[in-house]
């Protein structure tokens, strides 16, 4: 089936640790992207890649890093400098502009 | 001026009635808009997208975009509690790859 897979579903993180969060894809879409929700929130865009090896900052970027080195694959790592990370991560892809974006399941976040 | 409002929650509709979300954007230019529900605790999942003037239909679900007066809504005919979500509107601006998301209005089907 095609899909997005997230992964891990849940995951902790220890005071100063840095932590990666896995996006894979197999619908052959260009873009991805990263959000942030917070409990009874709205979606935040961290970060969003319109090709491989390209990616651009969103709203709420710092404390965060990406690399899209291959098309199917967007990961998003979660630095220490990010204070506040306790979060539900959204990972989302669509196949060109104007198309409608997609949704992995997500990963819950949470401070240990 | 956030660049997507949506009407402000909880809507609250009986099992069987029309349900009415509203949502106006702020750049004239945007070309393509969605609509997705999330259940509480899951993801979003895409319901509908319209990109031209007038309503589209899709089952017990109404899409209308008015370009001019900037706002498009989702109706939700004969709604049941299955629909109780929270459904976020999301507008995709003229040439950008990024789409601007509403804060959502979370909707309460009674039974």
């Amino acid at each position: 089936d095609g899909g997005i897979t997230q992964s891990p579903k849940y995951l902790f993180r220890k005071e100063g640790q840095n932590v990666t969060l896995s996006c894979e894809q197999n619908l052959n879409h260009d873009a991805m992207y990263w959000y942030r929700q917070d409990p009874g929130q709205g979606l935040r865009l961290i970060y969003y890649s319109q090709i491989v090896n390209d990616f651009q900052k969103g709203d709420i970027a710092e404390g965060y890093s990406v690399s899209r080195e291959k098309k199917e694959s967007f990961p998003l790592t979660v630095t220490s400098a990010q204070k506040n990370p306790t979060a539900f991560y959204l990972c989302a892809s669509r196949q060109s502009l104007n198309q409608p974006q997609h949704f992995g399941d997500g990963t819950r976040l949470s401070i240990l | 001026q956030k660049e997507v409002e949506q009407n402000s929650g909880p809507l609250s509709v009986p099992e069987g009635a029309i349900a009415s979300l509203n949502c106006t954007y702020s750049d004239r230019g945007s070309q393509s808009f969605f609509w997705y529900r999330q259940y509480s605790g899951k993801s979003p999942e895409l319901i509908m997208f319209i990109y031209s003037n007038g309503d589209k239909e899709d089952g017990r679900f109404t899409a209308q975009l008015n370009k001019a007066s900037q706002y498009v809504s989702l109706l939700i005919r004969d709604s049941q509690p299955s629909d109780s979500a929270t459904y976020l509107c999301a507008v995709n601006m003229a040439n950008d790859y990024k789409l601007s998301f509403g804060a959502g209005t979370t909707v309460t089907v009674r039974a």
